[in-house]
């Protein structure tokens, strides 16, 4: 089955820095998808990835997807408190249309 | 702009009750995923209902079910609740065409069993 790790698994910033965070599967990416959880709460989508070499960005946040490493990053610039929360990547394990294997979150503190 | 709406959004329950979840997903949609989400393990897919039948099913047992509505809404029942089941319950539209605006989740439900 395949996996997604994601590193790191916390990451405290100041604000107004750059941070970067990566999702890597144990097996070919079908696409990646990448959400904000805050505390508790549903998930929020920032974006989805679907070819090799795409690169998304919305607002601050810019998700790349390197397909040959199966790997996708999460970048932000200039951070922000209203940054803060829990990313989660996910990906349709062997192209499934209709489930999403999870990596464990990162946990993003973003201190003013 | 309809979204998915999950009630209730908290509940407490004692070990060995049953409950129910509900599920309306965007209108249209006519397959719903169902997920739980634990500290331990994560999120992890339970079931997805495509028109009213169940089609596939994650690695949960059999107290776990549900059931889809001809309008699309989407119930889950947990039944001979463990202190294990306590844990935040999302649903959400599978992006069944790829089209990229991603599975859209509800805000949850967040079960607690004592």
């Amino acid at each position: 089955s395949q996996e997604l790790e994601q590193s790191p698994q916390s990451l405290i910033v100041q604000e107004g820095k750059n941070l970067t965070i990566n999702c890597t599967s144990s097996k070919t990416l079908y696409g990646l998808y990448w959400y904000k959880q805050k505390y508790g709460e549903g998930l929020i989508f920032l974006m989805m990835l679907q070819k090799g070499g795409e690169e998304k960005s919305h607002e601050k946040i810019t998700a790349k997807l390197d397909e040959k490493k199966q790997q996708s990053s999460l970048h932000i610039t200039a951070s922000q408190p209203s940054h803060a929360g829990i990313y989660l990547c996910g990906a349709p394990p062997g192209g499934s249309n209709y489930k999403l294997t999870f990596g464990k979150g990162t946990l993003l503190t973003v201190n003013p | 702009k309809a979204g998915v709406t999950q009630t209730p959004r908290y509940l407490i329950k004692t070990r060995g009750q049953q409950v129910t979840l509900s599920c309306s997903p965007i209108s249209g949609h006519r397959s719903v995923s169902w997920y739980q989400q634990t500290p331990g393990q994560g999120l992890q897919f339970l079931f997805e209902y495509f028109s009213e039948t169940q089609r596939n099913k994650g690695n949960f047992p059999g107290r776990f079910s549900g059931r889809q509505f001809s309008n699309s809404r989407s119930e889950m029942n947990v039944s001979t609740l463990e202190l294990g089941d306590s844990a935040l319950y999302l649903c959400a539209p599978p992006d069944r065409g790829g089209l990229g605006y991603g599975y859209t989740f509800g805000s949850g439900t967040r079960l607690t069993v004592v």
